[in-house]
């Protein structure tokens, strides 16, 4: 079955600190993997993508992605968290080009000062 | 990046009356948009695949005469929400497809008197 699954509901980080927000999908082809970023009361931001090349992606806000075939997962970091970084994050992938984004529960990321 | 824009941001109704939700890609032409729902601290909902110039793609378990969706140019769709009950308070969010990635709407948030 097609799944992602985010383990963690919520993360909390020190400002400074690096961060990782981690992410698992299951094994069905190849599939286009997202992340975005969700604050309160709006919609989702795109945040980066990986569709095939270097395992490691670098997005909007300096997230990064690692994408790890071994393990189905595509976890994502940033080195040094933000008290601004605080938000729900999503990640997404898609198992058909064309197909749909199959959303996990989202975890809610707290940096604090 | 692609930008996509909703309105009304916010909504409030009385039971048994219509809204109607516009979602407009801004800058880029896009032929499938999406249509999604949101319950307070939870993930996203798949309502239906909007695409230009035919009817929509309604997920399963969502009535399609209760949530009608029109995509009748390149850079608006609209979901209508008919006759509206207070269950159908919701955050309703819309996305735009440009090649393998979606960018989405600032969401629209919905409540029924």
């Amino acid at each position: 079955a097609q799944s992602v699954a985010q383990p963690e509901d919520q993360v909390n980080v020190a400002e400074g600190n690096p961060l990782t927000v981690k992410c698992t999908y299951s094994v069905s082809g190849n599939p286009y993997l997202f992340w975005y970023v969700q604050y309160p009361n709006r919609g989702l931001q795109f945040l980066l993508k990986y569709i095939t090349g270097d395992n490691l992606v670098k997005g909007s806000y300096g997230f990064e992605a690692e994408f790890n075939k071994s393990q189905t997962s595509f976890h994502l970091k940033k080195p040094s968290a933000l008290v601004s970084d605080s938000a729900l994050y999503f990640c997404a992938p898609i198992y058909n080009q064309g197909g749909k984004l199959i959303f996990g529960q989202g975890t809610e990321l707290s940096v604090k000062p | 990046g692609a930008v996509v824009s909703q309105h009304p941001s916010w909504v409030i109704c009385k039971s048994g009356t219509s809204v109607k939700i516009e979602c407009r890609s801004l800058d880029f032409q896009a032929t499938t948009m999406f249509w999604y729902r949101q319950f307070p601290k939870q993930s996203l909902m798949l309502m239906a695949t909007s695409n230009e110039g035919s009817k929509a793609t309604y997920e399963q378990g969502v009535e399609k005469d209760k949530f009608l969706i029109n995509h009748a140019s390149l850079t608006l769709s609209t979901l209508t929400v008919t006759s509206a009950h207070p269950e159908d308070s919701s955050f309703y969010i819309c996305s735009a497809r440009v090649q393998d990635t979606q960018y989405f709407g600032p969401g629209t948030r919905l409540t029924v008197l």
